[in-house]
């Protein structure tokens, strides 16, 4: 059985460049999250949905920053303009429904580098 | 023993002894509560969790203690192996749907 996937596994880019970050969710799983981790810390949410809408995208940091589930399935974190700080590892998670005690069950991340 | 280190509190424990990794959450109206374990260059890994009506959950070789009172959670790693070697993660639901909140985290370094 297919854990959630991530790709890529790890992304270079230089300052000011957009780039696209993509998560195969767990066949079958409605709910998908995706979080930030910086190094030496715990991940911090960034937005989450339910089937093809954004229930929840208050930790988008700004407005570079945006993510898209069209068919409910694979989603795609976008970010514009990248800056040295949206270095981080990206990690995606998915749940059957998103419900109280449903557990999340995260990808291998997919870790960005700005230079 | 504890230290903090650049990063992350360590907790530095002898194969075979007991885990104790302590963590303060921030929510009281979170209902549910979650540990995972992260080893390096992967995603976090669930591995139990407890409801708010609850004070202890037993599962194999870890138990999760709840204090509501002191916003506290433990998790107790019985015979801890080198396996055990990663980072933990308590995390919290502060709503009944969506996000997890994730503390600071404590790095277990299991030495022969």
């Amino acid at each position: 059985g297919a854990g959630v996937s991530q790709t890529p596994s790890n992304k270079v880019t230089e300052k000011g460049k957009y780039v696209e970050l993509r998560c195969d969710p767990i066949s079958g799983h409605t709910a998908l999250y995706w979080y930030r981790q910086s190094l030496g810390q715990g991940p911090e949410f960034l937005i989450y949905f339910q089937g093809t809408g954004a229930a929840d995208d208050s930790g988008l940091p700004n407005d570079r920053f945006f993510a898209v589930r069209p068919e409910g399935s694979v989603s795609t974190l976008k970010i514009q303009r990248t800056e040295r700080g949206d270095s981080a590892v990206y990690l995606c998670a998915s749940s059957l429904g998103g419900t109280l005690t449903e557990t999340q069950y995260f990808g291998p991340g997919t870790r960005l580098l700005v230079l | 023993g504890e230290s903090v280190g650049l990063h992350l509190p360590t907790l530095s424990v002898q194969e075979g002894d007991n885990s104790i990794i302590n963590c303060a959450y921030s929510n009281s109206a979170s209902d549910y509560f979650i540990w995972y374990k992260q080893e390096s260059g992967k995603g976090p890994q669930f591995i139990i969790d407890i409801r708010s009506n609850m004070d202890k959950r037993q599962g194999q070789r870890v138990t999760v203690l709840l204090n509501k009172t002191v916003k506290h959670l433990s998790l107790q790693i019985a015979a801890t192996q080198p396996g055990d070697s990663a980072v933990y993660f308590c995390a919290e639901k502060p709503d009944s749907w969506g996000k997890l909140q994730f503390g600071a985290g404590t790095q277990v370094v299991v030495t022969p």
